[in-house]
């Protein structure tokens, strides 16, 4: 099956900088979504992005699906963007997401 | 417009026992799907149905089961409970057959004793 990989898998901030977490796919994608884990597990959307760049405030989301990788850009970031951040993927005309290990990120005040 | 409600929030069970967890996806949504997360092995695909049709399943042994009723809603059920069945369980929701964003539920916590 198609194998994601996301890095790094930590990452700690001071609030204010700037960061970009990054997901590798292996194979072609139909469907490639951001999620980040609230503190009582609630997957909350982000980005559908399985191509192109969209932007949401201070997130933004790229995917080059040519070369098999997306990055999720989180600039000024605030205590309130801690948290897990995962990528996730489908591939098989399904509604089967394959995910990531997630970023865990902490942002400092 | 409502999301996708999980029930319930929190469960304690009994190795050996089963349990059966409920998922109502968001209004208009024919395609369900379930995962589990644990610490050890991150978030892992159970399965998913559309139009009450089980489409895909993951790699879990058959005490692992659902269905999805004709107003989308689904139903998950573990039998036999094991120590390592505790995990949280998420429902996901998705307007159609394929490739279309999923949107989760807050999920169920199991913890098998």
């Amino acid at each position: 099956g198609i194998q994601v990989e996301q890095s790094p898998p930590d990452l700690i901030l001071q609030e204010g900088a700037n960061s970009t977490l990054r997901c590798n796919f292996s194979d072609s994608v139909n469907n490639l979504q951001w999620f980040h884990q609230n503190p009582w597990g609630q997957l909350i959307n982000l980005f559908y992005i399985p191509s192109g760049t969209k932007q949401n405030g201070r997130l933004s989301a790229t995917t080059v699906a040519t070369e098999r990788y997306s990055l999720l850009y989180i600039s000024s970031s605030q205590t309130t963007d801690s948290g897990v951040y995962f990528c996730a993927v489908e591939n098989n005309a399904g509604n089967m997401l394959t995910f990531g290990g997630g970023t865990r990120l902490m942002v400092k005040p | 417009k409502a999301g996708v409600t999980q029930t319930p929030r929190y469960l304690i069970k009994t190795r050996g026992q089963q349990v059966t967890l409920s998922c109502s996806p968001i209004s208009g949504h024919r395609s369900v799907s379930w995962y589990q997360q644990t610490p050890g092995q991150g978030l892992q695909f159970l399965f998913e149905y559309f139009s009450e049709t089980q489409r895909n399943k993951g790699n879990f042994p058959g005490r692992f089961s659902g269905r999805q009723f004709s107003n989308s809603r689904s139903e998950m059920n573990v039998s036999t409970l094991e120590l390592g069945d505790s995990a949280l369980y998420l429902c996901a929701s998705s307007v159609d057959a394929q490739s279309s964003e999923a949107f989760f539920g807050q999920g169920t916590r199991l913890t098998v004793v």
